[in-house]
C-alpha cells in the first residue's frame, strides 16, 4: 500500500525559515517530488530527490532519507508570496504516476 | 505557450448530464496523466497513457468515466451521468517516460491549469 503523511497546516513569519516534513510508505519508490500550489491553480514543480541527501535550489532545499521514508522541504527567507499549499509526492517505479500527500497549507504573516 | 493546456477551465453542469474535458500535453511528451483534486486534498491519480495506450486506471475511475488519447497527442476525459460527488478539479499532466536522458526534467510531470467541475 501507499501512505504519505504531511502536516495539514503551518504558519510562519516573513523572513523566517520553515521546514515541512513528509513521511511515506510505498510499495515501489522512484523519487520524491515537492510541488507548490496556490489556491485555484495547478501544482508547479519545486524539487526532486531520488538519492539520499540535500538538494538546494535558491531559497528552497529538499532532503531525502530513503531508509527512514522521510523527506523535508526547507524554505528560507520567507516571502508573503510563499503562502500556498506544498505537496509531497512519491513516484511509482513502473508507471511514474505520482502519489500525493494531502498537502501542507503554509500561511506567511508579515 | 508550449505548456500543458486544458479546456474548459470551468464547467458547471446539472446532475445527470455528461461532460467532456480536453487536455493538450507538451508536444514531445509521450506520457499523459489525469488526476482529480478535491478541496483540501492532494491530487489523486485517475489514469495514464503512454502514447495512445491507456496503461492503468485507478479504482476511483468508475464505469461512468472514460478517457481516450486516440492519436497519442491530446486526451479527453468524459464523465457520464454526473453526480454531485464528481465536483472537483480535474488536472492533466504530461511527461517523458522513464529512461529518457536528461535528468529530472526529462520525466518531471508538468501540470495543466485544470478544469474545475461543479455539478449542481
Amino acid at each position: 500500500g501507499q501512505n504519505i503523511d504531511q502536516p495539514t497546516e503551518m504558519t510562519a513569519t516573513e523572513g523566517a525559515i520553515v521546514q515541512i516534513n513528509c513521511t511515506y510508505q510505498t510499495s515501489g519508490f522512484n523519487g520524491l517530488f515537492w510541488y507548490q500550489q496556490h489556491a485555484g491553480e495547478a501544482p508547479t514543480f519545486l524539487s526532486y530527490n531520488v538519492l539520499d541527501g540535500l538538494e538546494e535550489k535558491g531559497r528552497f532545499s529538499s532532503f531525502l532519507s530513503r531508509s527512514k521514508g522521510y523527506s523535508y522541504l526547507l524554505l528560507k527567507e520567507l516571502q508573503m508570496k510563499d503562502s500556498a499549499s506544498y505537496l509531497c509526492a512519491v513516484r511509482e517505479v513502473a508507471t511514474d504516476k505520482l502519489i500525493f500527500g494531502t498537502g501542507t497549507r503554509l500561511q506567511v504573516f508579515p | 505557450d508550449t505548456g500543458v493546456s486544458q479546456d474548459p477551465r470551468h464547467k458547471i453542469t446539472k446532475r445527470g448530464q455528461n461532460v467532456t474535458f480536453r487536455c493538450d500535453p507538451i508536444s514531445e511528451h509521450n506520457r499523459l496523466y489525469w488526476y482529480r483534486q478535491t478541496l483540501g486534498q492532494g491530487p489523486e491519480f485517475l489514469t495514464y497513457f503512454q502514447n495512445e495506450a491507456q496503461l492503468e486506471k485507478s479504482r476511483l475511475l468508475s464505469d461512468r468515466f472514460s478517457a481516450e488519447r486516440p492519436k497519442g497527442s491530446f486526451s479527453t476525459l468524459e464523465i457520464q451521468r454526473t453526480e454531485q460527488g464528481d465536483s472537483a478539479m480535474y488536472l492533466c499532466a504530461s511527461s517523458h517516460s522513464a529512461g529518457s536522458s536528461g535528468g529530472v526534467n526529462s520525466y518531471e510531470q508538468y501540470f495543466g491549469p485544470g478544469t474545475r467541475l461543479t455539478v449542481t
